[in-house]
């Protein structure tokens, strides 16, 4: 049983759409982290969240941080190709272990 | 561009062979992590250490793995025997001081094939 869950598992689009990825948990997180994993390579960090309610925005992504600090949201605005990938999510309790979300499988057709 | 390195990148053994993986952590870097990614299980925790000391290895099958920072410039996993189950990619990643609960960076990982 993941700790966060992760919706949805697979998510297909065409070039130009947006999309919504989810991360939701029961427990509470210090932080929250995403990630993007392209095959055969480790995750990258996209961003970190602390703080209820923050909202980050990085390029077209924008990544928030629910007020109770227990789930997250990604949002991609204009999806490219490029933004294909296994896009992650980890949230870590008081020490340094990270909670991986199973992951969402993003592929942005061109 | 500082970067987590890992040898091998791939390793195809059999079973009951000793598999020994290896990470450079970023310079600087004191915190370092082993994960083991695989389709069924994603991405699991399985031993971490900061300033070369072992903090947690509960995420590791012990009788058969173990986990050891000789240097800080260089982690090793080790499974001894190796099993057909093992087989998954193993990811080192590092973290700087005081900010590895929030930043993490991963290597390239080792896919471990196990017959």
């Amino acid at each position: 049983t993941q700790l966060l869950e992760q919706s949805p598992q697979f998510l297909s689009i065409q070039e130009g759409e947006n999309l919504t990825v989810y991360c939701n948990s029961s427990s509470v997180f210090s932080s929250l982290q995403w990630y993007r994993q392209e095959p055969g390579e480790g995750p990258v960090l996209l961003v970190t969240v602390v703080t209820g309610g923050e909202v980050k925005k990085l390029k077209r992504l924008t990544f928030q941080f629910g007020d109770a600090r227990k789930d997250s949201s990604l949002h991609i605005t204009a999806a490219q190709p490029g933004d294909t990938g296994l896009y992650l999510c980890a949230g870590a309790a008081s020490d340094y272990k990270l909670s991986f979300g199973a992951g969402t499988t993003v592929t942005v057709r061109a | 561009d500082a970067r987590v390195t890992q040898t091998p990148r791939h390793k195809v053994t059999e079973m009951g062979q000793e598999v020994t993986m290896r990470c450079q952590p970023i310079l600087g870097h004191n915190t370092v992590f082993w994960y083991r990614q695989t389709m069924m299980q994603g991405l699991e925790l399985l031993a971490y250490f900061r300033n070369r000391a072992p903090l947690d290895d509960s995420g590791m099958p012990k009788d058969r793995f173990s986990a050891e920072m000789p240097d800080a410039t260089l982690a090793t996993l080790k499974i001894q025997p190796s099993e057909p189950r093992d087989s998954a990619v193993y990811f080192c990643a590092s973290g700087p001081p005081g900010q590895a609960r929030k930043t993490q960076y991963f290597g390239p990982g080792t896919r471990l094939l196990v017959l």
